[in-house]
């Protein structure tokens, strides 16, 4: 079964750092693309970052471009995010979101279940 | 960026309606449209990709058409199980962007 696990989130102060973590299984990693996707409370969904499957090619959303930053390791079907210089309105639900193997243009086809990150003082 | 836009924000259907949702791009996007079912505190569930591609394992009263910049997901008859928010998303081009949902509740 086709599987995404993230973890790491947490409370944290204005200003502060996190990273997330997200473990795939089920599937070769290091073929697919992976996203974080966002959702403050009881608002929408927001598209935050790619990281291509060989790690080389990455993307942002400008809310959080120069903040945060997208990595991963493919010897341990990981994903993470490092997320600096956080903000109230960072606080969210993180999905970690597995690429459609066909391609970006596809959509993303398998989530975690989310990590809660919470900013405040 | 590429905006996109759900209507309506919210509809009161009952089991066994038709129900329709529209979703429209701020410029064209081709039919790189995905369509996603979320229930409260769960994740986001993958419904429909290239506009109108059903997932596997999809139930097939759901249907997705639309190229361009106007898209329509339809519940040819609604299940106590659809009830939930939909949201749309382009997959035409970076930063990857989402409709503001559409929440289907029980009339």
């Amino acid at each position: 079964e086709v599987q995404v696990l993230e973890s790491g989130g947490g409370l944290v102060q204005p200003g502060g750092s996190l990273r997330l973590s997200c473990v795939g299984s089920g599937y070769t990693f290091s073929r697919i693309s992976m996203n974080w996707v966002r959702q403050a409370p009881g608002k929408g969904l927001e598209w935050v970052s790619v990281i291509s499957g060989n790690g080389r090619s990455t993307e942002y959303a400008d809310s959080v471009k120069g903040r945060f930053t997208i990595s991963r390791d493919n010897s341990k079907n990981t994903v993470h995010l490092q997320m600096n210089s956080l903000r109230a309105e960072d606080t969210a639900v993180y999905y970690c979101a597995k690429e459609e193997p066909k391609g970006y243009h596809y959509g993303m086809d398998v989530w975690g279940q989310g990590t809660t990150v919470t900013v405040s003082s | 960026d590429i905006q996109m836009t759900q209507s309506p924000s919210s509809v009161s259907a009952s089991v066994g309606d038709r129900v329709t949702i529209t979703c429209r791009a701020s410029q064209g996007i081709s039919n790189w449209l995905a369509w996603y079912q979320q229930k409260p505190g769960k994740a986001p569930k993958f419904l429909i990709y290239a506009a109108s591609s059903l997932q596997s394992g999809v139930p097939s009263r759901f249907s997705g058409s639309g190229s361009g910049t106007d898209f329509t997901l339809t519940i040819s008859s609604l299940q106590p199980e659809d009830f939930a928010t939909y949201y749309c998303q382009q997959g035409n081009s970076f930063p990857l962007t989402f409709g503001g949902g559409t929440r289907v509740e029980i009339k």
